[in-house]
């Protein structure tokens, strides 16, 4: 079975650009998680998508970031602009049910802004 | 607002011998905890975890256990070796839906 899958795995802007992050979830995920890890620190929940519908998205800062998951499987991150803080891991994660216990990330992406 | 915390950034054992891994949590509506581990360049991968109904889950070299009066819960790993060397994340959710939140990670070192 294939995991999650993220892409890029890395990437270098500069402030103010923009940035695109993809995810694809494990087949039959229906529940799809982006976080954002800042280095030293935990992952922190940004959106949380049940098929194609936001269930939670209390910790995205919609004034710079946005997400999508049109057709209930891929997803895309986006932050414009981007900011020097926003530099972190951005992880994917999936399960097959909301409420199921175990989230299966994907190897996340390197953002670096400079 | 840390509603998980893990107070040890790092920590080292000798191999053969009992890693520790504490965790402290603020939430009372937390009722399910889950420990993650998590390679250099690769996603946090699952360990083991604990409902709040009980107070320890083991497997195999892997024994979680939970106070909730304390609002802790530690990770023993025995006995330890060399590829255990990794960051361990302690996470916990309510009730709701499965939102995790992630403490800040304690990093293993375990010497040959």
């Amino acid at each position: 079975e294939a995991g999650v899958a993220q892409s890029p795995r890395y990437k270098i802007i500069e402030k103010r650009q923009s940035v695109a992050f993809w995810c694809n979830p494990i087949s039959g995920h229906a529940t799809l998680y982006w976080y954002q890890q800042i280095l030293g620190q935990g992952p922190k929940l940004l959106i949380q998508f049940q098929n194609n519908g936001v269930v939670d998205d209390s910790q995205l800062p919609k004034d710079r970031f946005s997400a999508e998951r049109l057709k209930g499987v891929d997803s895309t991150l986006k932050i414009q602009p981007a900011k020097l803080e926003d530099s972190a891991v951005y992880l994917c994660a999936s399960t097959f049910l909301r409420g199921a216990d175990t989230q299966y990330f994907g190897p996340g992406t390197r953002l670096t802004v400079l | 607002d840390q509603q998980v915390k893990q107070n040890s950034p790092s920590l080292s054992v000798q191999e053969g011998r009992i890693s520790i891994l504490n965790c402290d949590y603020t939430n009372s509506m937390f009722d399910y905890f889950l420990w993650y581990k998590k390679y250099p360049a690769e996603g946090p991968t699952f360990l083991i975890s604990i409902s709040s109904i009980k107070d320890k889950n083991e497997d195999g070299r892997f024994t979680v256990f939970l106070n909730k009066s304390a609002k802790h819960l530690s990770l023993h790993i025995v006995p330890s070796q060399p590829g255990d060397s990794a960051v361990y994340f302690c996470a916990a959710s309510g009730a709701a839906g499965n939102k995790l939140t992630f403490g800040g990670g304690t990093r293993v070192l375990v010497k040959p």
